[in-house]
């Protein structure tokens, strides 16, 4: 087990392009999460998906924003049209399947974009 | 709409120095609580889940305790080294889809 991946662990784009991430959860881990994480605060939730599902989307995932995991396993975050204010680490996290309460989630690396 | 809050912002203590952290959150209606810590530019690792119906969790040196009553948490860290510097943050998961709900963490810095 080699935990969660992200790819790539840096980005820095011009203003206007469009960025793609990348999220391998660990395996089997049916549920995966994306935050977002701007200096000195706290990660806030963006999306989350259980299996291919994409159950719930933060008023934060704006138009510009779309995430998906075609086949339950790794998932995508791309941005459109990024802006200066786009600017963060974005995290990724999974977790088995909750029987009953939520399962502990394990946190990748994270991708850190620049947008200039 | 739960809040969560971690006081204080940052914290500096001498090694071997017992210390405690603190998370409130704004609903007491959460599933659990988790702690977590973060090295500078680094993901999250988490230390310690405690589920509502607990009271506390342990894992070494580290001690986690839920008030839901009272929408307190502590982590307790005993005999603080160096390699404990680090930012923890707290995080209620309060739907059962398991979204987390993050403080904006305490930066800890313990001095050799």
């Amino acid at each position: 087990d080699t935990g969660v991946s992200q790819d790539p662990r840096h980005k820095i784009t011009k203003r206007g392009q469009n960025v793609t991430f990348r999220c391998d959860p660990i395996s089997e881990h049916n549920r995966l999460y994306w935050y977002r994480q701007t200096l000195g605060q706290g990660p806030e939730f963006l999306t989350y998906f259980q299996n291919e599902a994409q159950l719930e989307k933060s008023r934060l995932l704006s138009d510009r924003f779309s995430a998906e995991r075609p086949k339950g396993s790794f998932s995508t975050l791309e941005i459109q049209r990024t802006e200066q204010g786009d600017s963060a680490m974005y995290l990724c996290a999974s977790s088995p399947q909750a029987t009953g309460s939520p399962d502990t989630q394990y946190f990748g690396p994270g991708t850190r974009l620049t947008v200039l | 709409k739960q809040e969560v809050t971690q006081i204080p912002a940052a914290l500096s203590v001498p090694e071997g120095e017992n210390l405690v952290l603190n998370c409130s959150f704004t609903d007491s209606a959460i599933y659990n609580l988790q702690w977590f810590r973060q090295d500078p530019g680094k993901g999250l690792t988490s230390l310690l889940l405690i589920q509502s119906s607990q009271r506390e969790q342990t894992s070494g040196r580290l001690n986690a305790s839920l008030d839901k009553s009272s929408g307190r948490s502590t982590l307790y860290i005993a005999a603080s080294q160096p390699g404990d510097s680090a930012t923890y943050l707290c995080a209620a998961h309060s739907s059962n889809t398991g979204k987390l709900i993050f403080g904006q963490g305490t930066t800890l810095q313990v001095k050799p």
